[in-house]
């Protein structure tokens, strides 16, 4: 049961170009969404993040969106870098009791074209 | 400050062996979780402990796979009797409590030849 999916397993954009990464999920009980980059051989970066009370989060060239209705999240960067290359992962939280643990969908590698 | 640390970096091990992999957290933080990635998929989470005790195991499977995070030292993922379905890259992550953002490690690659 994929609860985080993630269709697009790649995108590739032109360097100054918009890139979107979009993912889904179907628990409603989560109330939190993060986005991690991970490049080759090292761990998952933070972000950005979004609170379920919140439909937009800006930061610098980042910028996540919430659409709460449609279970939809996406992640803007504008403009894209090469050094933006890398596999994106969109994480949702679900807070039970004491527990707090992301669901990670599958990724999305980007490539960033100069 | 160093990051979450976990080693060894590389492990590898051939069928029917244990293979042991280390997690310091960030200093202060005090949960930790283990993640499994295997080749061309996400990351599956496997547990969930704080200091001395497993908070959420529901991730990792019921036979040959422990996990530890001592009232001192590392958490310790254990894997006993190793298969080549194992192969894959486990992360450690950390948090303080309270916060929502997990801080990973750059993991360990198992390899079960």
């Amino acid at each position: 049961d994929q609860q985080v999916k993630q269709n697009s397993p790649s995108l590739s954009v032109q360097e100054g170009r918009i890139s979107i990464l979009n993912c889904d999920y179907t628990n409603s009980m989560f109330d939190y969404f993060l986005w991690y980059k991970k490049y080759p051989a090292e761990g998952p970066t933070f972000l950005i993040s979004i609170s379920s009370i919140k439909d937009k989060n800006e930061d610098g060239r980042f910028t996540v969106f919430l659409n709460k209705s449609a279970k939809h999240l996406s992640l803007h960067i504008v403009p894209s870098q090469p050094g933006d290359s890398a596999v994106y992962f969109c994480a949702a939280r679900r807070v039970s009791g004491s527990a707090r643990q992301l669901t990670f969908g599958s990724g999305t590698q980007l490539t960033v074209l100069p | 400050n160093a990051g979450v640390m976990q080693n060894p970096r590389h492990l590898v091990r051939r069928r029917g062996q244990e293979a042991r992999l280390r997690c310091s957290p960030m200093k202060g933080h005090s949960h930790v979780y283990w993640y499994r990635q295997l080749p061309e998929e996400g990351l599956k989470f496997m547990v969930y402990l704080q200091k001395e005790n497993i908070i959420d195991e529901s991730g990792m499977p019921k036979e040959r796979f422990s996990a530890e995070f001592p009232k001192e030292g590392p958490s310790i993922l254990r894997i006993q009797q190793v298969v080549r379905g194992d192969s894959a890259a486990y992360f450690c992550a950390s948090r303080d409590s309270g916060a929502n953002v997990l801080t990973f490690g750059a993991g360990s690659r198992l390899t079960v030849l």
